[in-house]
């Protein structure tokens, strides 16, 4: 069963924060919440990723609710080169079984447009 | 430089045809991994290492057998390759005790 749920596709125009919901009701307290982004058939690229408090790098940030139900990944100023599948992706980081297995889901085509 | 060095990037292949893909990291990483990626059913793993000589099965290892004698080298080898094998094919690695794993450029795999 898929821990996360993300909507399929979305569109957002240049310059414009770009804010990508994602769902992990299941979630556990040892899991974090983790995005990366694949463009076109690249490898995937990690974004940012968080357990409880918001984060924010040189890329994004990371809100997460506080029942951790579920996050919002934003994009300040979407760019043309931000077109991409972003994947939301739940991790546990206490056990060796959960933390090898790195399972994407289906993610969010993210659609920049000028 | 950090990299997932997979080779070869593309390769057409026939059925039953031994193959291996190879992928090296330039990083002393512990953990390994394969996946594949086909239309519709996004990326999938295959199997992961998480250190040498230590190897499990991912979601969908039926038909692959992987090794890890070496911390930077992890194949993939595709004893008798069939068409449903056709996709393309990505190598990550990462710190055990790390967050972040990092993919190689991707090897498009083709079986006839």
């Amino acid at each position: 069963d898929a821990k996360t749920t993300q909507p399929p596709s979305m569109d957002c125009a240049e310059g414009r924060a770009a804010n990508l919901p994602c769902n992990h009701s299941t979630i556990s307290g040892n899991e974090y919440v983790y995005w990366y982004r694949q463009i076109h058939s690249q490898g995937p690229q990690y974004i940012i990723h968080g357990l409880k408090n918001n984060e924010t790098n040189e890329m994004a940030s990371l809100i997460i609710t506080e029942d951790r139900k579920s996050s919002t990944l934003i994009l300040p100023h979407a760019t043309l080169r931000d077109t991409a599948v972003y994947y939301c992706i739940v991790r546990d980081y206490m056990t060796t079984d959960s933390w090898g297995k790195f399972q994407f889901g289906a993610g969010t085509q993210v659609v920049v447009t000028p | 430089e950090a990299q997932v060095t997979q080779n070869p990037r593309y390769l057409i292949t026939v059925t039953g045809k031994k193959l291996t893909v190879t992928c090296s990291q330039n990083m002393n990483h512990e953990y390994m991994s394969w996946y594949r990626q086909d239309p519709g059913l996004g990326l999938r793993q295959i199997y992961y290492s998480m250190n040498v000589e230590v190897t499990d099965k991912g979601d969908v290892p039926e038909g692959y057998k992987v090794s890890r004698k070496e911390k930077r080298n992890f194949p993939l080898i595709l004893e008798s390759p069939s068409p449903n094998q056709t996709s393309l094919y990505f190598c990550a690695s990462g710190q055990r005790a790390g967050n972040t794993i990092y993919f190689g450029e991707g090897s498009w795999l083709t079986v006839v």
